[in-house]
This record gives structure tokens, sequence and C-alpha cells, in this order.
């Protein structure tokens, strides 16, 4: 069975001081891993699609990294707007189902 | 503008009632997904359709329905049978080619009165 753990459960940051959020899984051959953010009352919203080792993908302050075992969601110097869940997801080869993670909240602070 | 709805946004039911819950997409996405979201838990997938008139059950599909008649449309029936129905519910669609980037409807939240 597919497993994804995210770490921490919570962050808090001080605006501009860069941190990363982890996401380990295991899963029978990766299709791809997914990140999604997702504000309070509201569904996720797609970042990025990660499908090697090897891979990183950045958009604005966020940067996706991914290993054979894990991968780091990296945010640099966060601003309060970031604050958000951020979901960590899997797909396994041949499935079209997503395992997540249960999510890291961040709270950036101004 | 392309994207996926979802009403109610919040609904209440009453002690043995079925409730429906709808979901609608313009995206010509070919597969549709329910999932249900509680607090400190990742998301549980429901069901799950690939093309119209098919579904398949997912991980916690006691006490649920679904149907897909047209390729827009998942509507998703909690049953009387659901015994702890208070969650977020979100639906999801997504392109059947290769790696299926999953896009994500606003959500719904269900109350038990």
């Amino acid at each position: 069975e597919d497993q994804v753990t995210q770490s921490p459960e919570a962050l808090r940051l001080q605006e501009g001081e860069s941190s990363s959020l982890n996401c380990s899984y295991t899963v029978s051959g990766l299709r791809g891993l997914f990140w999604y953010r997702q504000d309070p009352g509201k569904g996720p919203e797609f970042l990025f699609t990660l499908y090697s080792a090897g891979e990183e993908k950045e958009k604005e302050r966020l940067k996706a990294t991914l290993t054979k075992k894990e991968s780091f969601l990296h945010i640099t110097a966060p601003k309060p707007e970031d604050s958000a869940t951020y979901l960590c997801a899997v797909q396994a080869k041949g499935d079209y189902k997503l395992s997540f993670g249960a999510g890291t909240t961040v709270t950036v602070r101004a | 503008d392309g994207g996926i709805t979802q009403s109610p946004k919040y609904l209440f039911r009453k002690e043995g009632q079925n409730v429906t819950l709808s979901c609608e997409q313009n995206l010509n996405h070919d597969a549709m997904y329910w999932y249900r979201q509680d607090p400190g838990q990742g998301l549980r997938l429901i069901y799950y359709s690939q093309i119209v008139n098919d579904f398949q059950k997912g991980d916690i599909a006691e006490g649920y329905s679904v149907s897909r008649e047209k390729k827009e449309s998942f509507p998703l029936t909690v049953t009387s049978a659901q015994k702890n129905p208070t969650a977020f519910y979100l639906c999801a669609s997504g392109s059947s080619w290769e790696v299926e980037t999953q896009y994500f409807g606003p959500g719904t939240r269900l109350l038990v009165l």
C-alpha cells in the first residue's frame, strides 16, 4: 500500500525566513509526485508534478525537489500570503489514484 | 472560464436522510474523483470514474454512491448508511493521459443536524 508522510505537521516562520517541508513516500513504482497548496475552507490548488529522482521545479518562492524516497518543498523568503497547508501526493505506476499525506500547515508572520 | 464547480458550499443532513453533492467540470476531462477530508488526515478517495457509465470504489466507499451519466457530471450521494458523514468533500478531475494531474473543486462542507 502506498504511504505518504509529511513533516512537520505545522511550521511557523517569520517573513523572509526560508525553510523546507518534507514528504517521505513509499510506492511500488512512482508515476508522479504532486504538491498542492490549500487555503482554509477551499479546494487544493495544484503547484507541481515531479516524475523522477533529481527533478526540480520552481514557482515564485517555491521550489520542489525529488529523490527516490522523499520530496522537499523549499520556501525561499516567505511572505504572509504563503501561509497555507501544503499537501503532497503520490501516484503509482498503473494506477490513476492519488495517495495523500496529511499536509504541513505553514504560517508566515509579518 | 474552465473549471470545476461544486454545490452547495454547505449542506446539512438530518439523521436518516440521503443527500447529494453536485460536481460539474467543463475541462473536458475523462476522469473524475471524490475525496473526503477530515482534520489532521490526508484526503481519502471515496469513488472514481475514468469514463462515462463506469466507476470504481475507492478506499472508503461504504455509505456512499455515485453515478456518471455525463462526462461533465459526477454527483455523490451520502446515504443514511454513512454513520459519520461530517467532513469536507472534494471533487477532482483529470485527463487520462500519462501522469494524471488532478484539479480540485472548491469543496462542500457537510454537517449533521
